[in-house]
């Protein structure tokens, strides 16, 4: 199987930065994606990393380093709507290239 | 401007009756995924389809559970002689196809089992 690791929770102030990391190890590794997801609402994409680096959009942030399998998600001033669960998805080449393999997801808290 | 819609958002069935969940992708996606989340547990893969065929099913049980995606309408999940087990949020993904594109997911169907 994937073995996908992020941090069960975090918190943080608003205004704060907080980096939610994320630990893969796959064989085929394709690409990363990170996710938030409210609670009892659908997940929504935030980010994708192919290539080593960092992807900038916003108050968000991901880096990946596909040599370490390892990414982090960075989000800056935050906001008390932040606070959700972020999810850390690995995509593999190949005959599954099509589904994501998901961490269990951090849950993250931000306090005004 | 549509995203992926699911219905019902809620379904109880009571233990041995049929559950069918149904998914309509964003406009212009042919792609549709499967997930199933439980508590405190991440999103788990069930199954892959694309216009009348199954792409990869190899994370949906072998029994009970069928899913179809026809010609015309929704992709259908469907959960026959319902378990307690199988209570959980089921999410339907969708996307245009290419591996750099995200899937893009709807609220999901919160099945209980009675």
């Amino acid at each position: 199987g994937q073995n996908i690791d992020q941090p069960t929770e975090m918190t943080a102030t608003e205004g704060a930065i907080v980096q939610i990391n994320c630990t893969y190890q796959t064989s085929g590794f394709n690409g990363l994606f990170w996710y938030q997801q409210h609670a009892g609402e659908a997940p929504t994409f935030l980010s994708y990393n192919v290539l080593d680096g960092l992807e900038e959009k916003g108050r968000f942030s991901s880096f990946l380093s596909r040599s370490k399998g390892y990414s982090y998600l960075l989000l800056k001033e935050l906001q008390m709507k932040d606070s959700a669960s972020y999810l850390c998805a690995v995509q593999r080449r190949g005959s599954t290239l099509g589904r994501l393999y998901f961490g269990r997801g951090t849950q993250l808290t931000v306090w005004p | 401007n549509a995203g992926v819609m699911q219905n019902p958002r809620h379904l109880v069935r009571r233990r041995g009756q049929e559950a069918r969940l149904r998914c309509s992708p964003m406009k212009g996606h042919s792609h549709v995924y499967w997930y199933r989340q439980l508590p405190e547990e991440g999103l788990k893969f069930m199954v892959y389809l694309q216009k009348e065929n199954i792409i990869d099913e190899s994370g949906m049980p072998k029994e009970r559970f069928s899913a179809e995606f026809p010609k015309e309408g929704p992709s259908i999940l469907r959960i026959q002689q319902v378990v307690r087990g199988d209570s959980a949020a089921y999410f339907c993904a969708s996307s245009p196809g290419e591996s750099n594109q995200p899937q893009h997911f709807g609220d999901g169907t919160r099945l209980s089992i009675l």
